[in-house]
Protein backbone atom coordinates (compact mmCIF):
# COMPACT_ATOMS: atom_id res chain seq x y z
CA UNK A 1 0.00 0.00 0.00
CA UNK A 2 1.11 3.59 -0.78
CA UNK A 3 0.60 7.26 1.26
CA UNK A 4 -1.31 7.75 4.43
CA UNK A 5 -4.19 4.21 5.45
CA UNK A 6 -6.82 4.61 8.05
CA UNK A 7 -8.71 2.14 10.13
CA UNK A 8 -11.32 1.60 10.36
CA UNK A 9 -13.20 3.53 7.79
CA UNK A 10 -16.32 3.78 9.77
CA UNK A 11 -17.16 3.56 13.24
CA UNK A 12 -20.07 3.27 15.95
CA UNK A 13 -19.32 3.47 19.58
CA UNK A 14 -21.71 4.15 22.71
CA UNK A 15 -20.30 6.29 25.42
CA UNK A 16 -18.67 3.47 27.78
CA UNK A 17 -16.76 1.46 24.71
CA UNK A 18 -12.93 1.49 24.27
CA UNK A 19 -12.11 2.07 20.75
CA UNK A 20 -8.60 2.63 18.99
CA UNK A 21 -8.09 4.46 15.59
CA UNK A 22 -5.02 3.49 13.82
CA UNK A 23 -2.78 5.04 10.94
CA UNK A 24 0.15 4.34 8.75
CA UNK A 25 2.80 6.15 6.65
CA UNK A 26 3.85 4.35 3.50
CA UNK A 27 6.28 7.38 2.94
CA UNK A 28 9.08 7.57 5.11
CA UNK A 29 7.65 10.47 6.78
CA UNK A 30 8.78 11.41 10.64
CA UNK A 31 6.03 13.66 11.71
CA UNK A 32 2.45 12.27 12.15
CA UNK A 33 -0.76 14.31 13.47
CA UNK A 34 -4.04 13.67 14.41
CA UNK A 35 -6.77 16.20 13.27
CA UNK A 36 -10.78 15.81 14.19
CA UNK A 37 -12.89 17.73 10.86
CA UNK A 38 -16.29 18.88 12.07
CA UNK A 39 -18.83 20.08 10.05
CA UNK A 40 -19.08 24.12 9.19
CA UNK A 41 -15.69 24.77 11.51
CA UNK A 42 -11.82 24.17 10.42
CA UNK A 43 -9.72 21.32 10.74
CA UNK A 44 -8.80 21.20 14.38
CA UNK A 45 -5.26 20.46 15.08
CA UNK A 46 -5.14 17.47 17.76
CA UNK A 47 -1.67 16.09 18.18
CA UNK A 48 1.67 16.23 16.49
CA UNK A 49 4.31 13.62 16.44
CA UNK A 50 8.04 13.96 15.05
CA UNK A 51 9.81 11.34 15.90
CA UNK A 52 7.78 9.53 18.05
CA UNK A 53 7.87 12.08 20.78
CA UNK A 54 4.96 14.17 20.79
CA UNK A 55 5.87 17.44 20.46
CA UNK A 56 2.02 19.43 20.54
CA UNK A 57 -1.60 18.72 23.01
CA UNK A 58 -4.08 20.76 21.44
CA UNK A 59 -5.62 21.22 24.72
CA UNK A 60 -7.29 17.97 23.28
CA UNK A 61 -9.71 15.76 26.44
CA UNK A 62 -8.09 13.10 27.98
CA UNK A 63 -10.74 10.62 26.70
CA UNK A 64 -8.44 10.61 23.78
CA UNK A 65 -5.26 9.10 23.94
CA UNK A 66 -2.40 8.86 21.19
CA UNK A 67 0.03 6.85 20.64
CA UNK A 68 3.26 6.59 18.25
CA UNK A 69 4.92 3.61 18.75
CA UNK A 70 7.35 4.13 15.28
CA UNK A 71 7.51 6.82 12.78
CA UNK A 72 4.98 4.55 10.50
CA UNK A 73 2.36 4.09 12.88
CA UNK A 74 -0.10 6.37 15.07
CA UNK A 75 -3.02 5.20 17.02
CA UNK A 76 -6.13 7.13 18.42
CA UNK A 77 -6.97 5.23 21.74
CA UNK A 78 -11.26 6.63 22.21
CA UNK A 79 -12.78 6.05 25.51
CA UNK A 80 -15.87 7.64 27.56
CA UNK A 81 -16.49 9.82 24.69
CA UNK A 82 -19.57 11.95 24.01
CA UNK A 83 -21.64 12.52 21.52
CA UNK A 84 -20.09 15.59 20.35
CA UNK A 85 -17.34 14.02 19.44
CA UNK A 86 -18.78 12.32 16.39
CA UNK A 87 -16.65 13.57 13.59
CA UNK A 88 -14.01 12.59 10.46
CA UNK A 89 -10.69 12.03 12.40
CA UNK A 90 -8.24 12.58 9.68
CA UNK A 91 -4.36 11.45 10.27
CA UNK A 92 -1.73 13.20 7.94
CA UNK A 93 2.08 12.60 8.08
CA UNK A 94 4.70 14.88 6.95
CA UNK A 95 8.53 14.61 6.50
CA UNK A 96 9.42 16.52 9.50
CA UNK A 97 6.99 19.21 11.49
CA UNK A 98 8.97 22.09 9.87
CA UNK A 99 8.25 20.29 6.33
CA UNK A 100 4.74 22.35 5.45
CA UNK A 101 3.60 19.61 2.77
CA UNK A 102 1.22 17.17 4.80
CA UNK A 103 -0.19 13.83 3.24
CA UNK A 104 -3.18 13.04 4.63
CA UNK A 105 -5.62 9.68 5.05
CA UNK A 106 -9.13 8.75 3.96
CA UNK A 107 -10.23 9.69 7.35
CA UNK A 108 -12.43 7.47 10.06
CA UNK A 109 -15.83 8.20 10.15
CA UNK A 110 -16.79 8.41 14.04
CA UNK A 111 -20.37 7.90 15.32
CA UNK A 112 -20.70 8.24 19.11
CA UNK A 113 -23.90 6.93 20.43
CA UNK B 1 -4.98 34.26 16.39
CA UNK B 2 -4.81 32.03 13.05
CA UNK B 3 -8.24 32.84 11.49
CA UNK B 4 -8.59 31.33 8.02
CA UNK B 5 -12.29 32.17 6.55
CA UNK B 6 -14.16 30.53 3.37
CA UNK B 7 -17.34 30.71 2.31
CA UNK B 8 -19.44 27.41 3.03
CA UNK B 9 -20.91 26.98 -0.55
CA UNK B 10 -20.55 27.77 -4.17
CA UNK B 11 -22.35 26.52 -6.91
CA UNK B 12 -21.20 26.92 -10.69
CA UNK B 13 -22.45 25.86 -13.73
CA UNK B 14 -20.53 23.20 -16.41
CA UNK B 15 -17.81 24.17 -18.56
CA UNK B 16 -17.76 28.28 -15.87
CA UNK B 17 -14.74 29.33 -13.98
CA UNK B 18 -15.41 28.57 -10.06
CA UNK B 19 -13.82 31.54 -7.62
CA UNK B 20 -13.13 30.41 -4.42
CA UNK B 21 -12.12 32.96 -1.93
CA UNK B 22 -10.09 32.59 1.65
CA UNK B 23 -9.28 35.55 4.00
CA UNK B 24 -6.45 34.75 6.63
CA UNK B 25 -5.18 37.00 9.43
CA UNK B 26 -1.73 36.14 10.14
CA UNK B 27 0.90 37.66 7.69
CA UNK B 28 3.98 35.72 8.85
CA UNK B 29 2.35 32.84 7.07
CA UNK B 30 5.08 31.05 4.65
CA UNK B 31 2.92 28.75 2.42
CA UNK B 32 -0.74 28.92 1.43
CA UNK B 33 -2.54 26.17 0.30
CA UNK B 34 -5.69 24.53 -1.60
CA UNK B 35 -6.62 21.31 -0.64
CA UNK B 36 -9.14 19.31 -2.45
CA UNK B 37 -11.39 16.46 -0.23
CA UNK B 38 -13.86 14.29 -2.43
CA UNK B 39 -16.71 12.49 -0.35
CA UNK B 40 -15.27 10.13 1.41
CA UNK B 41 -11.55 10.86 1.01
CA UNK B 42 -9.03 12.52 2.87
CA UNK B 43 -7.58 15.60 1.64
CA UNK B 44 -5.38 15.92 -1.39
CA UNK B 45 -3.02 18.77 -1.96
CA UNK B 46 -3.87 20.64 -5.29
CA UNK B 47 -1.73 23.73 -5.39
CA UNK B 48 0.07 25.88 -3.19
CA UNK B 49 1.66 29.15 -3.58
CA UNK B 50 5.09 30.67 -1.27
CA UNK B 51 3.90 34.11 0.29
CA UNK B 52 6.15 36.01 -2.06
CA UNK B 53 4.38 35.15 -5.16
CA UNK B 54 1.31 36.60 -6.21
CA UNK B 55 -0.01 34.41 -8.73
CA UNK B 56 0.56 30.37 -9.71
CA UNK B 57 -0.77 28.82 -12.65
CA UNK B 58 -1.09 25.12 -12.67
CA UNK B 59 -3.02 24.01 -15.76
CA UNK B 60 -6.67 24.94 -15.16
CA UNK B 61 -5.99 26.00 -11.52
CA UNK B 62 -4.54 29.73 -10.79
CA UNK B 63 -4.02 30.99 -7.73
CA UNK B 64 -4.10 34.29 -6.63
CA UNK B 65 -2.61 35.90 -3.68
CA UNK B 66 -3.08 39.32 -2.33
CA UNK B 67 -1.11 39.51 0.50
CA UNK B 68 -1.87 43.00 1.59
CA UNK B 69 -5.15 42.82 1.89
CA UNK B 70 -4.61 38.71 3.34
CA UNK B 71 -6.91 37.26 0.50
CA UNK B 72 -6.20 34.27 -1.53
CA UNK B 73 -8.09 32.77 -3.95
CA UNK B 74 -7.89 29.65 -6.07
CA UNK B 75 -9.66 29.69 -9.97
CA UNK B 76 -10.99 26.26 -11.14
CA UNK B 77 -11.27 27.29 -15.16
CA UNK B 78 -13.51 25.19 -17.45
CA UNK B 79 -15.43 23.51 -14.09
CA UNK B 80 -16.46 20.10 -14.19
CA UNK B 81 -18.88 17.89 -12.83
CA UNK B 82 -15.46 16.22 -11.32
CA UNK B 83 -14.59 19.26 -9.47
CA UNK B 84 -17.27 18.91 -6.94
CA UNK B 85 -15.70 18.74 -3.71
CA UNK B 86 -14.85 20.57 0.26
CA UNK B 87 -11.67 22.98 -1.10
CA UNK B 88 -9.86 23.86 1.55
CA UNK B 89 -7.61 26.61 2.22
CA UNK B 90 -4.85 26.08 4.58
CA UNK B 91 -1.71 28.07 6.09
CA UNK B 92 1.03 27.30 7.32
CA UNK B 93 2.63 29.74 9.78
CA UNK B 94 6.65 28.44 10.18
CA UNK B 95 7.02 29.66 13.59
CA UNK B 96 4.16 27.77 14.63
CA UNK B 97 5.61 25.03 12.48
CA UNK B 98 1.43 24.10 11.88
CA UNK B 99 -1.11 24.29 8.75
CA UNK B 100 -4.59 26.06 10.08
CA UNK B 101 -7.11 25.37 7.81
CA UNK B 102 -10.44 27.43 6.80
CA UNK B 103 -13.63 25.71 7.35
CA UNK B 104 -13.90 24.61 3.74
CA UNK B 105 -15.99 25.50 0.27
CA UNK B 106 -18.30 23.21 -0.64
CA UNK B 107 -18.34 23.34 -4.43
CA UNK B 108 -21.47 22.27 -6.27
CA UNK B 109 -20.74 21.66 -10.03
CA UNK B 110 -24.06 21.49 -12.01
CA UNK B 111 -24.71 19.40 -15.30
Amino acid sequence: ETGVTQTPRHLVMGMTNKKSLKCEQHLGHNAMYWYKQSAKKPLELMFVYNFKEQTENNSVPSRFSPECPNSSHLFLHLHTLQPEDSALYLCASSQGTSDNEQFFGPGTRLTVL
Amino acid sequence: GEDVEQSLFLSVREGDSSVINCTYTDSSSTYLYWYKQEPGAGLQLLTYIFSNMDMKQDQRLTVLLNKKDKHLSLRIADTQTGDSAIYFCAEFIGGANNLFFGTGTRLTVIP
